[in-house]
C-alpha cells in the first residue's frame, strides 16, 4: 500500500546551519512529492513540490531532491533561522486524487 | 480572500453525540480534503471530494460521513463520536482536473475533544 515515511522524527540544528530532512516513499507509482511546513496551532503550509520526472528543484534557500530509484525524497533548507523552527512533512499524490502524508519531523534551530 | 476556512475551532462533545464540521473555500478549487491529525502523527485523509456532488473515502473513513452539495463547502460529520475521534481536523482544497497537480491549501484547523 502507499506510505510515506521519514527517518527522523526530530532533528536539531544550529542558526546559520543547513538542514537536511529526509524522507523514504513506498509507492513506486508516486509521481509527484510535496514538502509541507506546519508550524504550532496551524494548518501545513506548501514549501516545494517535485515531479517524478525531475530529481532536483530549487526554491529560495530549500532545495527538494528525489532519488527514485531507492525511493527517496529530502529537503535542504540553507542558513537555517529560527523562523524555520516547525514540523515538516513530506507528503506523495499518485495520479493526483489522493496525498498521503508521511509522521512529520520536527526541526529546532538553537540561536 | 480567506482561503480555507473551519468552522468550529474548538469543539467538546460527549461519546455518543453528532456534530458537524464546516469547510469552505473561496479559491474555485475542485478538491476538498478531510485530514485528521493526532500527536506526533502526520496527517490522515477521512475523505475527499474531486467535484461537487461526489466523495470518495480516505485511509480513515469509518465513523466519518461528508457531503459537497455546492462547490465551495465540504462538510464533515460525525454520527456517533467516539473518545477515539479526538483529533485536530484540516480542511483542504486544491485546484483540480485530469493529469493536474497541485499543492494543497489548508485551514487553520479544529480541535474536537470526545469525552
Amino acid at each position: 500500500g502507499e506510505s510515506v515515511g521519514l527517518h527522523l522524527p526530530t532533528l536539531s540544528v544550529q542558526e546559520g546551519d543547513n538542514s537536511i530532512i529526509n524522507c523514504a516513499y513506498s509507492n513506486s507509482a508516486s509521481d509527484y512529492f510535496i514538502w509541507y511546513k506546519q508550524e504550532s496551532g496551524k494548518g501545513p503550509q506548501f514549501i516545494i513540490d517535485i515531479r517524478s520526472n525531475m530529481d532536483k528543484r530549487q526554491g529560495q534557500r530549500v532545495t527538494v531532491l528525489l532519488n527514485k530509484t531507492v525511493k527517496h525524497l529530502s529537503l535542504q533548507i540553507a542558513a537555517t533561522q529560527p523562523g524555520d523552527s516547525a514540523v515538516y512533512f513530506c507528503a506523495e499524490s499518485t495520479g493526483g486524487f489522493k496525498t498521503i502524508f508521511g509522521a512529520g519531523t520536527r526541526l529546532f534551530v538553537k540561536a | 480572500n480567506a482561503g480555507v476556512t473551519q468552522t468550529p475551532k474548538f469543539r467538546v462533545l460527549k461519546t455518543g453525540q453528532s456534530m458537524t464540521l464546516l469547510c469552505a473555500q473561496d479559491m474555485n478549487h475542485e478538491y476538498m480534503y478531510w485530514y485528521r491529525q493526532d500527536p506526533g502523527m502526520g496527517l490522515r485523509l477521512i475523505h475527499y471530494s474531486v467535484g461537487e456532488g461526489t466523495t470518495a473515502k480516505g485511509e480513515v473513513p469509518d465513523g466519518y460521513n461528508v457531503s459537497r452539495l455546492k462547490k465551495q463547502n465540504f462538510l464533515l460529520g460525525l454520527e456517533s463520536a467516539a473518545p477515539s475521534q479526538t483529533s485536530v481536523y484540516f480542511c483542504a482544497s486544491r485546484r483540480g482536473g485530469l493529469g493536474i497537480d497541485g499543492e494543497l491549501f489548508f485551514g487553520e484547523g479544529s480541535r474536537l475533544t470526545v469525552l
